[in-house]
């Protein structure tokens, strides 16, 4: 199993650039989660699904939009990146009787 | 809305001795869970223990346990016999069994003097 997976793990962008954010996971998980984590800040919610073609917003959704086509894939959008979404993006998923959630390795994107 | 507060932005702990860290959280829920995770520098973010708000026995896994004070709504963990490898953030985190997300503290860095 490889678990929770992130695409790529590093990321330079120029302000206003587009690219998206793969996660894939392989334990069946009907819950997907994706969080930024900001020095001080812990990590906060991003977007998240409660299984496939399902989505809703977290805590920071502004500037992003996430899919869900694929019960083992959910996708991270920038339409235009800013200088404050430098930061480490994680996804991470769940048993939906389970609360525990399983994390991806990070991807560490610079908006320029 | 609820929250998690960790007072400890960093910690240090000589090897082979016990440190613990300080977790507390506000919410008005009686049916909860509670986590700590560990990231290293690799950036992982590792499972290290949880513990449901129901049971009143206190979780432990190897060297790591916790003394949960439900009423005074603290979740410390307590990591015996420290060892260099345990260097590392510890984020403690709270969810819901109908919420969908988990609430993160801010972390405590925990530094290991050998």
């Amino acid at each position: 199993n490889a678990g929770v997976t992130q695409t790529p793990k590093f990321r330079v962008l120029k302000t206003g650039q587009s690219m998206t954010l793969l996660c894939a996971q392989d334990m069946n998980h009907e819950y997907m989660y994706w969080y930024r984590q900001d020095p001080g800040m812990g990590l906060r919610l991003i977007h998240y699904s409660v299984g496939e073609g399902t989505t809703a917003k977290g805590e920071v959704p502004d500037g992003y939009n996430v899919s869900r086509l694929k019960k083992q894939n959910f996708l991270l959008g920038l339409e235009s990146a800013a200088p404050s979404q430098t930061s480490v993006y994680f996804c991470a998923s769940r048993w939906d009787t389970r609360y525990e959630q399983f994390f991806g390795p990070g991807t560490r994107l610079t908006v320029l | 809305a609820q929250t998690v507060t960790q007072s400890q932005p960093e910690m240090s702990v000589q090897e082979a001795e016990t440190v613990t860290l300080s977790c507390t959280y506000d919410t008005s829920e009686s049916d909860y869970y509670l986590f700590w995770y560990k990231q290293p520098p690799s950036r992982q973010m590792i499972l290290v223990i949880r513990q449901e708000a129901y049971k009143q026995q206190n979780a432990t896994e190897n060297r790591f346990s916790v003394n949960f004070q439900k009423a005074a709504k603290s979740f410390s963990l307590k990591i015996s016999d420290s060892q260099l490898g345990d260097a590392a953030m510890y984020f403690c985190a709270y969810g819901t069994s109908y919420g969908n997300k988990l609430v993160f503290g801010a972390g405590t860095i925990l530094r290991v003097k050998s």
